[in-house]
Protein backbone atom coordinates (compact mmCIF):
# COMPACT_ATOMS: atom_id res chain seq x y z
CA UNK A 1 0.00 0.00 0.00
CA UNK A 2 2.02 2.91 -0.98
CA UNK A 3 0.48 6.45 -0.08
CA UNK A 4 1.52 9.97 0.04
CA UNK A 5 5.59 10.27 0.81
CA UNK A 6 7.90 13.47 1.14
CA UNK A 7 11.69 14.20 1.07
CA UNK A 8 13.24 15.11 3.12
CA UNK A 9 11.40 14.42 6.22
CA UNK A 10 13.87 16.86 7.97
CA UNK A 11 15.70 20.25 6.82
CA UNK A 12 17.82 22.27 8.69
CA UNK A 13 18.81 25.29 7.22
CA UNK A 14 20.38 29.00 7.60
CA UNK A 15 18.05 31.83 7.32
CA UNK A 16 18.38 33.01 3.12
CA UNK A 17 19.19 29.69 2.28
CA UNK A 18 16.69 27.91 -0.59
CA UNK A 19 15.09 25.36 0.26
CA UNK A 20 12.86 22.74 -1.92
CA UNK A 21 10.90 19.70 -0.51
CA UNK A 22 9.58 16.95 -3.13
CA UNK A 23 5.93 15.00 -2.63
CA UNK A 24 4.82 11.98 -4.41
CA UNK A 25 0.92 11.57 -4.62
CA UNK A 26 -0.54 8.34 -4.77
CA UNK A 27 -0.35 7.32 -7.68
CA UNK A 28 -4.35 7.43 -9.42
CA UNK A 29 -4.76 10.99 -7.42
CA UNK A 30 -4.66 13.98 -9.61
CA UNK A 31 -5.71 16.62 -6.95
CA UNK A 32 -2.10 17.19 -4.93
CA UNK A 33 -1.96 19.78 -1.72
CA UNK A 34 0.83 21.68 -0.01
CA UNK A 35 0.04 22.61 3.94
CA UNK A 36 1.78 24.48 6.27
CA UNK A 37 1.53 23.58 9.91
CA UNK A 38 3.15 25.17 12.91
CA UNK A 39 3.02 23.76 16.53
CA UNK A 40 -0.20 23.28 17.77
CA UNK A 41 -2.22 24.45 14.86
CA UNK A 42 -3.93 22.82 12.52
CA UNK A 43 -2.89 22.79 8.92
CA UNK A 44 -2.86 26.19 6.66
CA UNK A 45 -4.02 25.90 3.01
CA UNK A 46 -0.69 27.08 0.86
CA UNK A 47 -1.69 25.62 -2.43
CA UNK A 48 -3.76 23.28 -4.65
CA UNK A 49 -3.12 21.59 -8.26
CA UNK A 50 -5.00 19.37 -10.04
CA UNK A 51 -2.70 17.49 -12.47
CA UNK A 52 -0.51 19.48 -13.61
CA UNK A 53 -2.14 23.03 -12.85
CA UNK A 54 -1.57 25.10 -10.01
CA UNK A 55 -5.58 26.00 -9.48
CA UNK A 56 -5.52 27.98 -6.16
CA UNK A 57 -2.85 29.84 -4.16
CA UNK A 58 -3.42 31.24 -0.55
CA UNK A 59 -2.33 34.89 0.37
CA UNK A 60 -0.45 33.24 2.69
CA UNK A 61 1.71 31.94 0.14
CA UNK A 62 4.67 35.04 -0.07
CA UNK A 63 6.68 35.61 -3.39
CA UNK A 64 9.68 33.51 -1.73
CA UNK A 65 7.20 30.49 -2.12
CA UNK A 66 6.96 28.11 -5.37
CA UNK A 67 5.01 24.89 -6.27
CA UNK A 68 5.46 23.12 -9.23
CA UNK A 69 3.46 19.71 -11.01
CA UNK A 70 5.14 19.44 -14.12
CA UNK A 71 3.98 16.17 -15.49
CA UNK A 72 0.83 16.02 -12.92
CA UNK A 73 2.80 14.02 -11.14
CA UNK A 74 4.71 14.60 -8.17
CA UNK A 75 5.14 18.53 -6.95
CA UNK A 76 8.14 20.34 -5.88
CA UNK A 77 7.68 23.28 -2.40
CA UNK A 78 10.54 25.77 -2.77
CA UNK A 79 10.99 28.13 -0.30
CA UNK A 80 13.45 30.87 -1.31
CA UNK A 81 15.45 33.20 1.30
CA UNK A 82 14.04 31.39 3.99
CA UNK A 83 13.15 33.57 6.95
CA UNK A 84 12.67 31.87 10.81
CA UNK A 85 8.98 32.44 10.64
CA UNK A 86 9.28 29.67 7.83
CA UNK A 87 9.89 27.13 10.45
CA UNK A 88 7.03 24.44 10.27
CA UNK A 89 5.83 21.17 9.25
CA UNK A 90 5.01 21.41 5.57
CA UNK A 91 2.39 18.69 4.16
CA UNK A 92 1.49 17.61 1.23
CA UNK A 93 -2.02 15.56 0.65
CA UNK A 94 -3.60 13.78 -2.58
CA UNK A 95 -7.13 13.39 -3.30
CA UNK A 96 -8.99 11.58 -6.43
CA UNK A 97 -11.42 13.53 -8.41
CA UNK A 98 -13.87 11.10 -8.09
CA UNK A 99 -15.71 8.80 -5.51
CA UNK A 100 -14.60 10.14 -2.39
CA UNK A 101 -15.74 13.25 -1.51
CA UNK A 102 -11.44 14.90 -2.27
CA UNK A 103 -10.72 12.79 0.75
CA UNK A 104 -7.38 14.19 0.96
CA UNK A 105 -4.79 11.58 1.96
CA UNK A 106 -1.57 12.91 3.81
CA UNK A 107 1.68 12.33 3.85
CA UNK A 108 4.78 12.43 6.61
CA UNK A 109 5.43 15.53 6.38
CA UNK A 110 9.15 17.63 6.04
CA UNK A 111 10.10 19.90 8.78
CA UNK A 112 11.83 22.50 8.41
CA UNK A 113 13.90 24.16 10.70
CA UNK A 114 14.85 27.39 9.85
CA UNK A 115 18.37 28.86 12.34
CA UNK B 1 -16.38 31.38 4.42
CA UNK B 2 -15.87 28.16 5.89
CA UNK B 3 -14.72 27.94 9.41
CA UNK B 4 -14.63 24.82 12.45
CA UNK B 5 -14.13 25.26 15.92
CA UNK B 6 -13.11 23.05 18.46
CA UNK B 7 -13.87 24.17 21.70
CA UNK B 8 -11.42 21.94 23.64
CA UNK B 9 -8.04 22.17 23.77
CA UNK B 10 -7.59 18.83 25.39
CA UNK B 11 -9.40 16.09 26.34
CA UNK B 12 -8.64 14.22 28.92
CA UNK B 13 -10.51 10.05 29.42
CA UNK B 14 -9.27 7.27 31.50
CA UNK B 15 -9.30 4.15 29.51
CA UNK B 16 -12.00 1.98 28.53
CA UNK B 17 -14.46 5.11 29.22
CA UNK B 18 -16.15 6.57 25.87
CA UNK B 19 -14.38 9.94 24.68
CA UNK B 20 -16.37 12.78 22.74
CA UNK B 21 -14.08 15.19 20.62
CA UNK B 22 -16.16 18.16 19.88
CA UNK B 23 -16.50 19.97 16.82
CA UNK B 24 -18.82 22.94 15.41
CA UNK B 25 -18.84 24.33 11.74
CA UNK B 26 -19.89 27.10 9.45
CA UNK B 27 -20.63 26.88 5.90
CA UNK B 28 -22.64 28.59 3.79
CA UNK B 29 -24.12 25.22 1.57
CA UNK B 30 -23.91 21.59 2.40
CA UNK B 31 -20.98 20.79 4.47
CA UNK B 32 -18.56 17.84 3.95
CA UNK B 33 -17.00 16.81 6.93
CA UNK B 34 -13.67 15.06 8.42
CA UNK B 35 -11.81 14.10 11.33
CA UNK B 36 -7.98 13.51 10.81
CA UNK B 37 -5.80 12.16 13.48
CA UNK B 38 -2.39 13.35 13.89
CA UNK B 39 0.51 11.09 16.00
CA UNK B 40 3.99 12.72 16.87
CA UNK B 41 6.16 13.52 14.40
CA UNK B 42 3.94 12.12 11.54
CA UNK B 43 1.23 12.99 8.95
CA UNK B 44 -2.17 13.47 9.70
CA UNK B 45 -4.57 10.02 9.15
CA UNK B 46 -7.92 10.00 7.68
CA UNK B 47 -10.46 8.44 10.41
CA UNK B 48 -13.50 8.95 8.76
CA UNK B 49 -15.72 11.44 6.67
CA UNK B 50 -20.10 13.28 6.68
CA UNK B 51 -20.72 13.20 2.84
CA UNK B 52 -24.82 12.63 2.91
CA UNK B 53 -26.93 10.04 4.30
CA UNK B 54 -26.84 8.53 7.68
CA UNK B 55 -25.92 11.15 10.33
CA UNK B 56 -23.93 8.49 12.60
CA UNK B 57 -20.53 7.88 10.88
CA UNK B 58 -18.50 4.79 11.28
CA UNK B 59 -14.69 4.95 10.99
CA UNK B 60 -11.50 3.71 11.67
CA UNK B 61 -10.38 1.95 14.71
CA UNK B 62 -13.77 2.53 16.50
CA UNK B 63 -14.40 5.52 15.89
CA UNK B 64 -17.71 7.59 14.64
CA UNK B 65 -19.32 10.99 14.62
CA UNK B 66 -22.60 12.16 14.48
CA UNK B 67 -23.32 15.04 12.24
CA UNK B 68 -26.03 17.42 13.71
CA UNK B 69 -27.46 19.83 11.40
CA UNK B 70 -29.55 22.31 13.97
CA UNK B 71 -26.59 22.34 16.05
CA UNK B 72 -24.14 22.00 13.45
CA UNK B 73 -21.81 20.04 15.02
CA UNK B 74 -19.93 16.96 14.04
CA UNK B 75 -18.56 15.10 17.45
CA UNK B 76 -16.14 12.33 17.17
CA UNK B 77 -17.29 9.37 19.60
CA UNK B 78 -15.69 6.05 20.40
CA UNK B 79 -17.40 3.66 23.21
CA UNK B 80 -14.23 2.44 25.21
CA UNK B 81 -11.22 4.68 24.96
CA UNK B 82 -7.41 2.93 24.38
CA UNK B 83 -4.30 4.37 25.50
CA UNK B 84 -3.07 4.19 21.77
CA UNK B 85 -5.99 6.83 20.95
CA UNK B 86 -4.04 9.31 22.83
CA UNK B 87 -2.96 12.17 19.86
CA UNK B 88 -4.40 15.01 18.00
CA UNK B 89 -7.33 15.11 16.46
CA UNK B 90 -8.28 17.74 13.94
CA UNK B 91 -12.00 18.46 12.18
CA UNK B 92 -12.15 19.72 8.78
CA UNK B 93 -15.12 20.62 6.52
CA UNK B 94 -15.24 22.43 3.16
CA UNK B 95 -18.27 22.75 1.23
CA UNK B 96 -20.08 20.55 -1.47
CA UNK B 97 -18.26 21.66 -4.62
CA UNK B 98 -15.50 23.25 -3.31
CA UNK B 99 -12.21 22.63 -3.56
CA UNK B 100 -8.56 24.01 -2.51
CA UNK B 101 -8.20 26.72 0.52
CA UNK B 102 -12.13 25.72 0.60
CA UNK B 103 -10.90 23.03 2.77
CA UNK B 104 -10.50 24.40 6.51
CA UNK B 105 -9.10 22.58 9.62
CA UNK B 106 -10.05 23.34 13.12
CA UNK B 107 -6.88 24.10 15.30
CA UNK B 108 -6.96 20.56 17.29
CA UNK B 109 -7.72 18.60 19.83
CA UNK B 110 -5.56 16.82 22.02
CA UNK B 111 -6.43 13.57 23.42
CA UNK B 112 -4.69 11.87 26.34
CA UNK B 113 -6.25 8.65 27.42
CA UNK B 114 -5.08 7.67 31.04
CA UNK B 115 -4.29 4.34 31.88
Amino acid sequence: DTGVSQDPRHKITKRGQNVTFRCDPISEHNRLYWYRQTLGQGPEFLTYFQNEAQLEKSRLLSDRFSAERPKGSFSTLEIQRTEQGDSAMYLCASSPTIGTADTQYFGPGTRLTVL
Amino acid sequence: AQSVAQPEDQVNVAEGNPLTVKCTYSVSGNPYLFWYVQYPNRGLQFLLKYITGDNLVKGSYGFEAEFNKSQTSFHLKKPSALVSDSALYFCAVREEDNYGQNFVFGPGTRLSVLP
